[in-house]
């Protein structure tokens, strides 16, 4: 079945890039999303991408598509307190339904 | 503006009691999905249901059952509850299976 994989954890300086990584096995993925979850709430929309893009950018956020190596990442520029929180990469492959197949979650710490 | 509203926030069972979790949207959306979250293991799908009228099985349907009860409403029961169903449970909602989700804040559900 599918498999979405990410790192646990990553810290940065207040100020500087994110970037957090995904790959994922699937290659009949038609959307990737990235989630952002705050403590004590529910996974909030932050971008997504179809599988025929290579890059979208939307403000502070840039997400890469590197569908031949299953590799998806999404780039904080200019990394605030406030985008502490845990970051979900999500794939739907073509015959899911409505199936999203998540990742095990990258925590973000951001240290002023 | 409720969007996705799940009842209650908090739940403490004792082994095999019964409960039923409420969720309830104010968007229009015509699906409706019950995920759990454990740590590490990102989002993991029960059931959902991609119109009012149908429900489909998810990655881990097992020790649970579902009502669609109208457009709105989507509930979560669970029969005989067991330790390994503590997690936290989210409902979501889309407009369309290809459409992304949105999801209520959680319930934390503790299973003694």
């Amino acid at each position: 079945g599918e498999d979405v994989e990410q790192s646990l954890f990553l810290s940065v300086r207040e100020g500087d890039s994110s970037v957090i990584n995904c790959t994922y096995t699937d290659s009949s993925s038609t959307y990737l999303y990235w989630y952002k979850q705050e403590p004590g709430a529910g996974l909030q929309l932050l971008t997504y991408i179809f599988s025929n893009m290579d890059m979208k950018q939307d403000q502070r956020l840039t997400v890469l598509l590197n569908k031949k190596d299953k590799h998806l990442s999404l780039r904080i520029a200019d990394t605030q307190t406030g985008d502490s929180a845990i970051y979900f990469c999500a794939e739907k492959a073509q015959n899911a339904g409505n199936m999203l197949t998540f990742g095990g979650g990258t925590r973000l710490m951001v240290k002023p | 503006n409720a969007g996705v509203t799940q009842t209650p926030k908090f739940q403490v069972l004792k082994t095999g009691q019964s409960m039923t979790l409420q969720c309830a949207q104010d968007m229009n959306h015509n699906s409706m999905y019950w995920y759990r979250q454990d740590p590490g293991m990102g989002l993991r799908l029960i059931y959902y249901s991609a119109s009012e009228g149908t429900t489909d099985k998810g990655e881990v349907p097992n020790g649970y059952n579902v009502s669609r009860l109208n457009k709105r409403e989507f509930s979560l029961r669970l029969e005989s509850a067991a330790p390994s169903q503590t997690s936290v449970y989210f409902c979501a909602s889309s407009p369309d299976g290809n459409s992304p989700l949105h999801f209520g804040n959680g319930t934390r559900l503790t299973v003694t």
